[in-house]
């Protein structure tokens, strides 16, 4: 498996409290991804980067926050964290280059509880 | 960005070959398909990539007209482990390099 690291692994957390995730990678790769799964449902992304202190929105952002000031860490916010947001968060990498340029390496996941 | 549509669910059997077929009609030109397979409580896998006609792994066989209006993942010879939920992607390989999952289907292998 690719060298990515998601931290905490779980977390339960009150409403209104502010909330990080970090995912770190060891492999170099330019692409990082946050996305949430929900019982029953597929992925959904929440921010992408493409390089440090480049990123973009994805499908469900509102609410969310990331920064990416090293290649290697990736930091996903909840500034003030709802029940809506309970759900398991996934990181990604990708190299996006390549034969296999669209393949992306995932992290543990962190199942994240908002009482 | 390409939508792309695949059937919630599938059933199969043992030894069987599987196609899961997906819809993705307004496929750039500069679009990559890409499969991935999700187990429950771990993250998706990449599986197959292609861009045209025929791709083929260790694991499954990909299948792309010449319109790319669809495409079909084989996979042959299905055992229970292959249950999982199967995701169709539809990649743009530019700068950005955005990933995003469907609902996929879930396909229940059965003895």
């Amino acid at each position: 498996d690719a060298g990515i690291t998601q931290s905490p692994r779980h977390k339960v957390t009150e409403t209104g409290t502010p909330v990080t995730l970090r995912c770190h990678q060891t492999e170099n790769h330019r692409y990082m991804y946050w996305y949430r799964q929900d019982p029953g449902h597929g992925l959904r992304l929440i921010h992408y980067s493409y390089g440090v202190k480049d990123t973009d929105k994805g499908e469900v952002s509102d609410g969310y926050s990331v920064s990416r000031s090293k290649t290697e860490d990736f930091l996903l916010t909840l500034e003030s964290a709802t029940s809506s947001q309970t759900s398991v968060y996934f990181c990604a990498t990708a190299t996006g280059q390549g034969v296999r340029n669209t393949e992306a390496f995932f992290g543990q996941g962190t199942r994240l509880t908002v009482v | 960005l390409a939508k792309t549509t695949q059937p919630i669910s599938m059933d199969s059997y043992e030894g069987q070959e599987v196609n899961i077929t997906c819809s993705h009609n307004n496929i750039a030109t500069n679009d990559y398909i890409t499969w991935y397979q999700q187990f429950p409580s771990q993250g998706p896998r990449f599986i197959i990539q292609g861009y045209k006609t025929k791709v083929t792994n260790e694991v499954a066989s990909l299948f792309i007209p010449a319109d790319r209006k669809s495409s079909t993942l084989s996979l042959p010879r299905v055992s229970l482990s292959d249950t999982a939920v199967y995701y169709c992607l539809v990649v743009l390989n530019n700068a950005g390099n955005m990933l995003t999952f469907g609902g996929g289907t879930r396909l229940m292998v059965k003895p």
